[in-house]
């Protein structure tokens, strides 16, 4: 059974400051692993979709990577902002309707201004 | 994309008694997935329809159950609801055969 570990559960850093976020998978066999931003009370908004040939993808200030064969992923942000406070969750998808995805728990990130 | 919505935002429900959340899907996603979001956790995959058949099921009993219609719009239905059901529910489209999932805003469901 596919299991999703993120790290650190919080995160508070001044603004400005660049930073990481990590995630591991216990099942290496995956089809892709997404970046997910969530807003307290809120959906789920994709920032990421890293496809498992691939190795990392970029958009604006974030970048994540991809290590399938260590079931390891890492989301950088670059030069915070306090509108960055939020919740990231990572998942993964193992391909196959009968799974859907299998998320972490999540960082709960804030920016202090 | 965005455009998946859910209703209604809040519900508040007795153990035992049934509920019915609603989705709506983008246009063109012909697939819909279900997830419950404890407090505090991650989602969890409860099923996904797609051509108004169930196409997958995660670890969830039968009383958990769903429709979709031919507009792609979907229901999940609770039947003797129970206190660890209080979650947010989050309904997500894609197009079957492609990889993002586009969630709704979710419902929170207080079950006392």
């Amino acid at each position: 059974k596919q299991e999703v570990t993120q790290i650190p559960a919080a995160l508070s850093v001044p603004e400005g400051e660049n930073l990481v976020l990590n995630c591991s998978f216990t099942d290496s066999a995956i089809y892709n692993l997404q970046w997910f931003r969530q807003d307290p009370g809120k959906g789920l908004t994709s920032l990421l979709l890293i496809q498992s040939s691939q190795r990392e993808q970029t958009s604006g200030r974030l970048n994540a990577s991809l290590d399938k064969s260590s079931g390891r992923s890492t989301l950088y942000i670059a030069a915070s902002q306090p509108g960055d406070s939020a919740t990231y969750l990572c998942a993964v998808y193992s391909g196959g309707g009968a799974d859907g995805l299998t998320f972490g728990k999540g960082t709960h990130l804030i920016i202090q201004p | 994309e965005t455009g998946v919505t859910q209703s209604p935002t809040h519900l508040i429900k007795t153990r035992g008694q049934q509920v019915t959340l609603r989705c709506s899907s983008q246009s063109g996603h012909n697939t819909v997935s279900w997830y419950q979001q404890a407090l505090g956790q991650g989602p969890q995959f409860i099923f996904q329809y797609y051509r108004e058949e169930e196409n997958g099921r995660g670890n969830f009993p039968p009383r958990f159950s769903g429709l979709q219609f031919p507009n792609y719009s979907s229901e999940l239905n609770v039947n003797a609801l129970e206190l660890d059901d209080s979650a947010l529910y989050l309904c997500a489209s894609s197009k079957l055969g492609t990889d993002t999932q586009y969630f709704g805003p979710g419902t929170r469901l207080t079950v006392l």
